[in-house]
């Protein structure tokens, strides 16, 4: 399996561009999660799902959209990047919310 | 969910157990103690998790005192590859399906 794998790894972006930070699972999880880490911080959720479908919004969702079409897929979108997003992203799964696991991160730098 | 603190760093020789303290005051009946580490620009990585019995597996023991008001995460012999952060966090086993709450956690570097 190649468990939880994110695309891209870096990226930079200008004021007011979009982008879509892709996230894959292949271990059959029905929970996903995104994830953002600043310099020195621990991570803060951005959206979640439960499933096909389903998705809810964590404790810093503004300015980020999600969509669940798959079981597999939970992409991130970002409409209109702002400095403020530079970050790291994370994507997350998990087969009963206990353990969860994540993917190697996204770097993103909004300029 | 209960908040956690831990100290902002610790040092451990490498071969020794690592002892990581966290104290989670007001931890509720229903809330487990987890532990997950991130190695450096890594992804976190699951450590174990438990709600009032010891816990032991491939990487670490949990220890949870009787009162539940803190407990110790052990790594029996620690390598340089177990320099990291580790977060403590505690929150409903499965939760309401919601994310882990990260605080700012424990640099744990293993000196040679």
């Amino acid at each position: 399996n190649a468990g939880v794998t994110q695309t891209p790894k870096f990226r930079i972006l200008k004021i007011g561009q979009s982008m879509t930070l892709q996230c894959a699972q292949d271990m059959n999880h029905n929970y996903m999660y995104w994830y953002r880490q600043d310099p020195g911080m621990g991570l803060k959720l951005i959206y979640y799902s439960v499933g096909a479908g389903i998705t809810d919004k964590g404790e810093v969702p503004n300015g980020y959209n999600v969509s669940r079409s798959t079981t597999e897929d939970f992409p991130l979108r970002l409409e209109l990047a702002a400095p403020s997003q530079t970050s790291v992203y994370f994507c997350a799964s998990s087969y009963d919310n206990n353990e969860q696991f994540f993917g190697p991160g996204t770097r993103l730098t909004v300029l | 969910d209960a908040k956690t603190t831990q100290p902002t760093s610790m040092d451990c020789a490498e071969g020794r157990a690592a002892n990581l303290p966290c104290n989670h005051s007001t931890i509720s009946g229903n809330e487990y103690v987890y532990w997950y580490r991130q190695i450096h620009s890594q992804g976190p990585q699951y450590i174990i998790h438990g709600l009032k019995n010891n816990e032991t597996n491939e990487m670490a023991s949990l220890i949870i005192t009787e009162d539940r008001k803190s407990s110790t995460l052990i790594l029996p012999h620690a390598t340089l590859r177990d320099t990291a952060v580790y977060y403590c966090i505690v929150r409903i086993s499965g939760g309401g399906a919601d994310g882990l709450t990260f605080g700012k956690g424990t640099h744990l570097i293993i000196q040679p």
